[in-house]
């Protein structure tokens, strides 16, 4: 079974911090992805990357960036965080760009 | 508008009732459509992959697409408290990447004793 892992359940931060938020997963997938998910909004798609060393922005990239350095790990990184960007963040995995999504269960994220 | 709508609930059904979630869209272009079930405090998981019209059955679960009227039905029939989540409707066009996924804001079913 897949098993994508985020780091931590629940983060609260404050107001211009850097915040990173960690994504590993254990079953050799090159595809890699961050969404938050608000009430009302649903999921939205903010970083992709499709191999190692290699991102693409998505819907929403705006005040944040990822860094990909092994296959397996992939961190969006909040340069300063503010509070719109309290969400619920979470990512997922695929074994290609056209496989179904497998998703970690999210990091609670609450900017003070 | 939104490319996919569906209705947030709650939905309340007691045990044992059949439940229809349901999800309209505008874009023509959709062509494979999924079923996500997502428990509280939990991520999304799949639950059904269909591509373009008809229906697909696995266990108590029926995917069901209509891409004349731009509407994709999940039937539960039998329904369990263990039911008991809020399911997400996605889809994507001809692609099929991953990329291009559009999610609907899910709808939160309860399934009472």
């Amino acid at each position: 079974d897949v098993k994508v892992t985020q780091s931590s359940r629940y983060l609260v931060k404050r107001t211009g911090e850097k915040v990173f938020l960690e994504c590993v997963q254990d079953m050799d997938h090159e595809n890699m992805f961050w969404y938050r998910q608000d009430p009302g909004l649903g999921l939205r798609l903010i970083y992709f990357s499709y191999d190692v060393k290699m991102k693409e922005k998505g819907d929403i990239p705006e005040g944040y960036s990822v860094s990909r350095e092994k296959k397996e790990r992939f961190s969006l990184i909040l340069e300063s965080a503010s509070t719109n960007q309290t969400s619920m963040y979470l990512c997922a995995s695929s074994s290609t760009p056209n496989s179904p999504l497998h998703f970690g269960n999210g990091t609670r994220l609450t900017v003070t | 508008q939104k490319e996919v709508e569906q209705d947030p609930g709650p939905l309340s059904v007691p045990e044992g009732a059949i439940v229809s979630l349901n999800c309209t869209y505008s874009n023509s272009a959709f062509q494979y459509f999924m079923w996500y079930r997502q428990y509280s405090r939990k991520g999304p998981e799949l639950l059904m992959y269909t591509y373009s019209s008809g229906n697909k059955e696995d266990g108590r679960f029926t995917a069901q697409v209509d891409k004349s009227s731009k509407y994709i039905s999940l039937f539960i029939r039998d329904s369990q408290p263990s039911d008991s989540a809020t399911y997400l409707c996605a889809m994507v066009g001809p692609t099929g990447t991953a990329s291009k996924l559009t999610f609907g804001t899910g709808t939160r079913l309860q399934v009472t004793l």
